[in-house]
């Protein structure tokens, strides 16, 4: 089993529509949440983080830890032909920890 | 900031030969991070420096590969030989560790290399 667990898709919603993009994992260890944003033929980049268990919202993005259930959640309202692309979850430790990447969720957003 | 530098862009070539591929890191930027993605196995770390030390190499599949930081500004990834299997695209990311806040190890990554190996 991965560490860290995320749907390849693709998804395809209608410009205007709420997307929901998920992650699990199982190490208890991670601290740290991140949702990276990877256009086509380009590297990731960093969307939003957080730390620990909770929201935090950055315009239309929303991101949501529940330690919990080991599940993270990244919600973009009004979603806009602009936000397509692949969404990456990533999670790491304390301290000095490698990043682990979720295989990445690739969103189509149609006009 | 040009942000981070990795050439080349693309590179195929045939099975056996050696591949090089160069990175420099953002300026200020105290580690720097060799990542390897793939459809497959999506993003892998691969080898990780901090001051220019490499620091965990876990991630190296096997002794085809080794990567090296002479200095702060520059980094090579070399595979030697070349295998169809390493065709992927190889990502350089830096960042400033420790976080100058409390973050989330915050890395910058390249355009990347697409390799491909005949």
């Amino acid at each position: 089993q991965k560490e860290v667990e995320q749907d390849p898709g693709p998804l395809s919603v209608p410009e205007g529509a709420i997307v929901s993009l998920n992650c699990t994992y199982s190490n208890s260890a991670f601290q740290y949440f991140m949702w990276y944003r990877q256009y086509s033929r380009k590297g990731p980049e960093l969307l939003m983080y957080t730390y620990s268990s909770g929201n935090k919202e950055d315009g239309r993005f929303t991101a949501q830890v529940d330690k919990s259930s080991k599940y993270i959640s990244l919600f973009i309202r009004d979603s806009q032909p602009s936000d397509s692309a692949t969404y990456l979850c990533a999670m790491r430790g304390g301290g000095y920890q490698k990043v682990t990447f979720g295989i990445g969720t690739k969103l189509q957003v149609i006009p | 900031d040009a942000g981070v530098i990795q050439s080349p862009r693309h590179e195929v070539t045939e099975m056996g030969q050696e591949v090089t591929l160069r990175c420099k890191p953002i300026s200020g930027h105290n580690s720097l991070f060799w990542y390897r993605q793939t459809m497959m196995r999506g993003l892998e770390l691969l080898i990780y420096f901090n001051n220019n030390v490499p620091i965990d190499d876990s991630g190296m599949p096997e002794d085809r590969f080794s990567a090296k930081m002479p200095n702060a500004s520059f980094s090579t990834l070399k595979i030697q030989p070349s295998e169809p299997r390493d065709s992927a695209v190889y990502f350089c990311a830096s960042s400033l560790v420790p976080e100058p806040e409390a973050g989330a190890n915050v890395l910058t990554f390249g355009a990347g290399s697409r390799l491909t190996v005949l």
